[in-house]
């Protein structure tokens, strides 16, 4: 079954605390990318990667890091959680051409930073 | 630079009634445009998208949506709603040659019975 996985899905954490939530697909697809979902401002993008080893900069980057090593994994890192970053966490997938950049979204990672 | 506006964060139809979702955006090349919908504790799932060709687009679940290139619109209708189509919905414009994805803000639709 092609798929988009995250985890953790949930997850509590305290300031300060080193945190990785990871991501996969199975699509073979060459784009990923990290959303944040926050009440009444919708998705924001944190960082996208076009290939292995290539990632650039979303709408709200500060604070979170990527790395993409192998095509089908695209983890983001907190190296220093703040109260602030508590927010729905989705990784997306997609490829270009024919599918015409339609995203594959994960289930989700609810992350609160106390 | 690209943008996309959705109209109303809220909307709330009887069963049955015609739903209508807006969405105006903002593209300097040609736009690939996307509805998508989230239901509980879910994540997106495509509900139809237009990149090139046909401007009226079917998508899942009885929804369409038609670009309108001079009005710079991408509304979404379905011709009765029903209980099962309360979620939230977020139109989004992407690109050829863009990595970028950029979505609206999101209209949470509510079917009164």
């Amino acid at each position: 079954e092609a798929q988009v996985t995250q985890n953790p899905r949930y997850l509590i954490t305290v300031t300060g605390k080193k945190l990785t939530v990871t991501c996969s697909q199975n699509m073979n697809h060459e784009y990923m990318s990290w959303y944040r979902q926050d009440p009444g401002l919708g998705l924001r993008q944190i960082y996208y990667s076009m290939n292995v080893e290539v990632t650039d900069k979303g709408d709200v980057p500060e604070g979170y890091k990527v790395s993409r090593k192998e095509k089908r994994n695209f983890p983001l890192i907190l190296e220093s959680p703040s109260p602030n970053q508590t927010s729905l966490y989705f990784c997306a997938s997609y490829s270009t051409g024919l599918g015409g950049n339609e995203q594959f979204f994960g289930p989700g990672t609810r992350l609160t930073v106390l | 630079a690209q943008s996309v506006t959705q109209l109303g964060s809220h909307v709330s139809v009887s069963e049955g009634a015609l739903v209508l979702l807006r969405c105006n955006y903002s593209s300097s090349v040609p736009p690939y445009l996307f509805w998508y919908v989230q239901y509980p504790n879910q994540g997106l799932q495509l509900l139809l998208k237009y990149t090139t060709g046909a401007t009226l687009v079917k998508g899942i679940n009885g929804f369409e949506a038609e670009f309108k290139k001079s009005e710079t619109s991408f509304h979404l209708t379905k011709p009765s709603a029903h209980m099962s189509d309360a979620a939230e919905y977020f139109c989004a414009v992407s690109g050829p040659g863009t990595y970028k994805y950029i979505f609206g803000t999101g209209t949470r639709l509510k079917v009164l019975a």
